[in-house]
């Protein structure tokens, strides 16, 4: 069964930093295309960005508003992803979920809480 | 701005087909595979239907996808109570090397 624990959330001033993690159990990260999505308080969805699988070539692509701020890696000994989060804004504010894409089918996690205030 | 365009609200009364929207273009949904989730209030969003038309493992059959050209839809027919939520369609887009995902609608079922 697929499992994702996201984790690393919580509140950070206007240009300070944060790295979420997500814990994945149930498959491998390597083999996976993984996404972090985010979702800003009563809006809508945004991709935030993706590492393709190790097969494809393990290389990353961002949305637009982050690129140059935020990094996803991810440990395959841990088997966890991470979004590294530098330079953050108070439009970054949004609940932070990882989802890999297995198959052609999207897992998510419970999400983790972002929240950019001074 | 979403880049995939949905209808901000759809209602219906149990029992009833409803259809929600999703419109796009050449670059998204007329070149890449749609997938439409559904958030129940304050819970992580779920997958409906990947690949324009396929349910996962688990979903009712009373939910389905379908594509045509630059627009796609979902349809859920036996409207339950329970099916109240928000739901949100979702393509990789080929000009902005990005998923992109349409505004949401807010399902009620009256």
């Amino acid at each position: 069964e697929v499992q994702l624990v996201e984790s690393g959330g919580g509140l950070v001033k206007p240009g300070g930093s944060l790295r979420l993690s997500c814990a994945a159990s149930g498959f491998s990260l390597t083999n996976a295309w993984m996404s972090w999505v985010r979702q800003a308080p009563g809006k809508g969805l945004e991709w935030v960005g993706l590492i393709k699988s190790k097969t494809d070539g393990g290389t990353t692509a961002y949305a637009a508003p982050v690129k140059g701020r935020f990094t996803i890696s991810r440990d395959d000994s841990q088997n966890t992803l991470y979004l590294q989060m530098n330079s953050l804004k108070t439009e970054d504010t949004a609940v932070y979920y990882c989802t890999p894409r297995i198959s052609g089918i999207d897992y998510w996690g419970q999400g983790t809480l972002v929240t950019v205030s001074s | 701005q979403s880049v995939l365009t949905q209808p901000p609200s759809a209602s219906g009364t149990p029992g009833q087909r409803v259809t929600i929207s999703c419109s796009g273009s050449s670059s998204n949904i007329g070149s890449n595979y749609v997938y439409w989730y559904q958030q129940l209030p304050g819970t992580a969003p779920k997958l409906l239907i990947y690949r324009n038309n396929q349910r996962p493992s688990g979903v009712p059959d009373r939910f389905s996808g379908s594509k045509s050209g630059t627009s796609a839809s979902l349809a859920i027919s036996g409207l339950r109570s329970e099916d109240e939520a928000d739901y949100f369609c979702a393509a990789w887009d080929d000009s902005l090397s990005g998923r992109v995902f349409g505004g949401g609608t807010k399902l009620t079922v009256l």
